[in-house]
């Protein structure tokens, strides 16, 4: 079956760490994005990549960094400059154009710093 | 900018009630509207979805449809199950080449 994976489920980290989320598919989408959730503020967008070695900030983008070497793979990197990185979040993936309205979503990495 | 507007929630109904999720827009030109639900431990799958003026979404039992003089986009459901217990999202895309935009989202707890 086609669908996102993402892992790890759960992370813990140390402030100060660094800490990569894996998201990969086999949709053969051609979009890839990077949601955070927060309980009370719904989704927020924090990088998008619309091709191979692009992508673009959304409205969250400081303190991540992502790269799109892969169709299939969109790692994001939560860094130690994210000053509040506890959440959930979410990958999701889509065709271009008109087929952008449809967003399949991995099932979430939730991230927890102590 | 484009927004969607949710109404503040938890929403708690029992069994068989009758379920309205109120949604309202803000956006240039004509949007495509949408509903997403996330049922607990899960990512996010669309639900139904609208892309011009009066036209009706439904999925599920679900349904909304797309008001452009109220700019409403409201979600009802006539009977809601336990098994619908989810967060729900509204959202909107203004044109081919913008992004979705997502509501807060609003938790629904349906009892037995």
């Amino acid at each position: 079956d086609g669908g996102i994976t993402q892992s790890p489920k759960y992370l813990f980290r140390k402030e100060g760490q660094n800490v990569t989320l894996s998201c990969e598919q086999n949709l053969n989408h051609d979009a890839m994005y990077w949601y955070r959730q927060d309980p009370g503020q719904g989704l927020r967008l924090i990088y998008y990549s619309q091709i191979v070695n692009d992508f673009q900030k959304g409205d969250i983008a400081e303190g991540y960094s992502v790269s799109r070497e892969k169709k299939e793979s969109f790692p994001l990197t939560v860094t130690s400059a994210q000053k509040n990185p506890t959440a959930f979040y979410l990958c999701a993936s889509s065709n271009t154009g008109e087929g952008a309205n449809v967003l399949t979503f991995g099932a979430g990495s939730r991230l927890t710093v102590l | 900018g484009d927004s969607v507007t949710q109404m503040e929630g938890p929403v708690t109904l029992s069994e068989e009630a009758f379920l309205t999720i109120n949604c309202t827009y803000t956006a240039t030109g004509y949007p495509s509207l949408f509903w997403y639900v996330q049922y607990p431990g899960e990512g996010l799958q669309l639900l139904l979805k609208a892309t011009k003026a009066d036209d009706k979404g439904s999925n599920k039992g679900f349904e909304a449809t797309y008001r452009k003089e109220t700019t409403s986009f409201h979600l009802e459901k006539g009977s809601v199950q336990v098994s619908d217990s989810a967060v729900y999202f509204c959202a909107l895309r203004g044109g081919a080449n913008s992004k979705l935009t997502f509501g807060k989202g609003i938790t629904l707890s349906v009892r037995p």
